[in-house]
């Protein structure tokens, strides 16, 4: 089985434009959970999504949103980009949104703004 | 507030020594507490997770322990291999909303 998948691997962007960051979650599970992860730092959590719902969301501006498709795939959509969002961009997937199951990452999103 | 702070924040052995990482947690109420290992460029990878009544678990190399009543895990690795080298992430769930609370890391290098 596939694990999660995330794309693209690496993007370069300038201040003010947006991004779209693709996850593709592992074959089964349904939520999905978005992550910022500056260098040095633990992952810092965005959004969680289940069922095509939002979950859970992070401290966040809203320039920060996402969404969940019917296939469970999720992407992640930041507009105004600033110089602070360079950072690796993770997702983890999950069969539910809680208990004690852990959670599977792909390899992130590197989002360099110049 | 809900805070999650490993130790050391680096540390260097050589190949074949064991090591141990802390962390300790303020978050409640509790859920359970995961390591994750981290390679350099790649997304976490789950080690171990613990419930509030479990106190010790392994994988292969690596033993976690959980002292709910202190709140503190450790993660302690044996016979160090190079490729241990990566930061090692403690994560704790709160049982009220399953949020998870991330620790800042231990970055491990292995020398040979």
């Amino acid at each position: 089985d596939a694990g999660v998948t995330q794309s693209p691997t690496h993007l370069i962007k300038t201040r003010g434009q947006h991004v779209t960051l693709r996850c593709s979650p592992i074959s089964g599970h349904k939520s999905v959970s978005w992550y910022q992860q500056v260098l040095g730092q633990g992952p810092q959590f965005i959004f969680q999504y289940y069922e095509k719902e939002e979950r859970g969301r992070g401290n966040f501006p809203d320039r920060f949103s996402a969404r969940q498709f019917p296939n469970y795939s999720s992407e992640l959509n930041v507009n105004a980009l600033l110089l602070g969002d360079s950072a690796l961009y993770l997702c983890a997937s999950r069969r539910d949104p809680a208990g004690n199951q852990p959670q599977h990452f792909g390899d992130g999103t590197r989002l360099s703004i110049l | 507030k809900n805070q999650v702070e490993q130790s050391p924040q680096s540390l260097i052995i050589l190949e074949g020594k064991n090591c141990t990482l802390q962390c300790n947690y303020t978050v409640s109420p509790f859920s359970n507490l995961r390591w994750y290992k981290q390679d350099t460029g790649r997304g976490p990878v789950s080690l171990t997770i613990m419930t509030f009544s479990e106190n010790t678990k392994s994988n292969g190399r690596y033993t976690a322990t959980l002292d709910a009543d202190t709140k503190q895990s450790s993660l302690h690795i044996t016979a160090s291999q190079l490729s241990d080298s990566a930061s090692y992430i403690c994560v704790v769930s709160a049982r009220s909303n399953y949020q998870l609370i991330w620790g800042a890391g231990t970055k491990l290098i292995i020398k040979p």
